[in-house]
């Protein structure tokens, strides 16, 4: 079974360009999770999708991040204009929907994502 | 509001020796989840364990155990006889009990960067 993939590994832009992530999940797996970490700090929580729905975007920074997931399925994470704060590693997370529960979530091997 | 402290940012041991990393959490949640996960060189975070907040029992995995704590609101990760593949960065993490949808959110330490060496 394929694991949580993220796409690209690593990316490096200036500073006022665009740059998307993509992250495909787990088969079956409702629940979508997009973190990041900055640099030497704590991994935070972006948002979380169930299937296409944005089930809570509270950490997300402000407006220069979009993020979507249309069908359900994969999932991509815009940032425009890109700002030199943004660098870190994004990761992306998936788990199955379990009611009443609360299960693992496996984590991709993240974006490094570079702002110079 | 819910936080997690590791306070230790890196620790160098030497291969087979006994290795714990601390990890201290706040939560207001009367049920919850702790949780460690494994990063290494490759990037991606592997789980290693869910605990709930009711089950205070000890557990061990090989040369893997853990120590919940409720009173001092502790969840510190043993390693026995490291091994230098055990050289990662380790994250604790915490995530209120959610009902509905199955979801959880995490909230993460800053990692301990952990270093066997030969």
């Amino acid at each position: 079974e394929a694991g949580v993939t993220q796409f690209p590994s690593h990316s490096v832009i200036e500073k006022g360009q665009t740059v998307t992530l993509r992250c495909d999940p787990i088969s079956g797996h409702d629940n979508l999770y997009w973190y990041r970490r900055v640099m030497g700090k704590e991994i935070k929580f972006l948002l979380h999708f169930v299937k296409e729905s944005k089930q809570d975007e509270s950490g997300m920074p402000n407006n220069r991040f979009l993020a979507e997931r249309t069908g359900g399925t994969y999932s991509t994470l815009k940032v425009q204009p890109a700002e030199l704060e943004d660098s870190g590693v994004y990761f992306c997370a998936s788990s199955h929907p379990l009611p009443g529960s609360n299960t693992e979530a496996f984590f991709g091997q993240g974006t490094r994502l570079t702002v110079v | 509001a819910q936080k997690v402290t590791q306070a230790q940012t890196e620790i160098s041991v030497v291969e087979k020796e006994d290795v714990t990393l601390d990890c201290v959490y706040e939560t207001r949640d009367t049920t919850y989840y702790l949780f460690w996960y494994k990063q290494p060189p490759s990037g991606e975070l592997v789980f290693l364990i869910r605990r709930n907040s009711f089950d205070e029992q000890n557990e061990i995995s090989g040369r893997y155990s853990w120590n919940f704590q409720k009173s001092t609101s502790s969840f510190n990760f043993t390693i026995t006889a490291s091994q230098v593949v055990d050289s990662a960065v380790y994250f604790c993490a915490l995530s209120e009990a959610e009902f509905t949808g199955g979801g959880n959110k995490l909230t993460f330490g800053t990692g301990t960067q952990l270093k066997v060496e030969l």
